[in-house]
């Protein structure tokens, strides 16, 4: 099955300064790929998404990088901000299953001020 | 604009004792939903899913068990808790299979 790894674990910036999460996926037939924000104590909030046909997504000061022959994805947060800090995670899926959602371990970014 | 709402907030119970977490979406007919497991500075496992009422199918086995009464709700419970059952449940919806939006959670605290 689908094995999501994503890292750093833990990644600690200067507000101001960008932050890039990357995951890698194994399964090839994955089709579509999200990321997530998690404040302490709450739910998921979606922050971007990209289907399997789009390379690069900017949004918000996030930017999403999909290399399919590499099997990796990346979100890159430009001009961190303290409100930025929270868990992040990558969430895979491919396209014939129904919602079937693989997440990778998420990422603590703390931005320190 | 779609809503959800879990409940409860937080649950402290005891071991074997039963359970049911509610979730309910408004402002979207038929959508398709799930339950997800968090251990606490975890990742997030998916439980179970449902693209219409009636209709639930598991994904990963943890003694327990989801229906969706209605076309708006979906409820996850079971008759006996273990302390494996800790920590944190989130109800998630979906338009397409694709995208999905996630409630506040439920805290499951077993003793």
């Amino acid at each position: 099955g689908e094995q999501v790894e994503q890292r750093p674990p833990h990644l600690s910036v200067r507000e101001g300064d960008s932050a890039i999460i990357i995951c890698t996926y194994t399964d090839s037939a994955t089709a579509y790929f999200s990321w997530y924000k998690q404040e302490a104590g709450a739910g998921l909030q979606l922050l971007m998404s990209v289907l399997s046909n789009v390379d690069r997504k900017e949004e918000q000061g996030l930017t999403v990088l999909l290399n399919k022959k590499d099997k990796r994805l990346s979100l890159n947060l430009t001009a961190a901000h303290p409100g930025d800090s929270a868990v992040y995670f990558c969430a895979v899926e491919r396209g014939s299953a129904l919602g079937r959602l693989h997440f990778g371990a998420g990422t603590q970014l703390i931005v320190i001020p | 604009a779609q809503t959800i709402h879990q409940w409860p907030v937080a649950e402290i119970k005891a071991v074997g004792s039963p359970l049911s977490l509610g979730c309910t979406i408004k402002g979207k007919s038929s959508p398709n939903l799930y339950w997800y497991w968090q251990a606490t500075g975890g990742t997030l496992q998916q439980l179970f899913y449902s693209i219409t009422v009636g209709q639930v199918e598991s994904v990963v086995q943890l003694n327990l068990s989801a229906s969706r009464p209605k076309d708006d709700q979906f409820i996850l419970s079971t008759e006996k808790l273990l302390l494996s059952h800790s920590g944190f449940y989130l109800c998630a919806w979906s338009p397409d299979n694709y995208e999905q939006y996630f409630g506040p959670g439920t805290r499951l605290t077993v003793l």
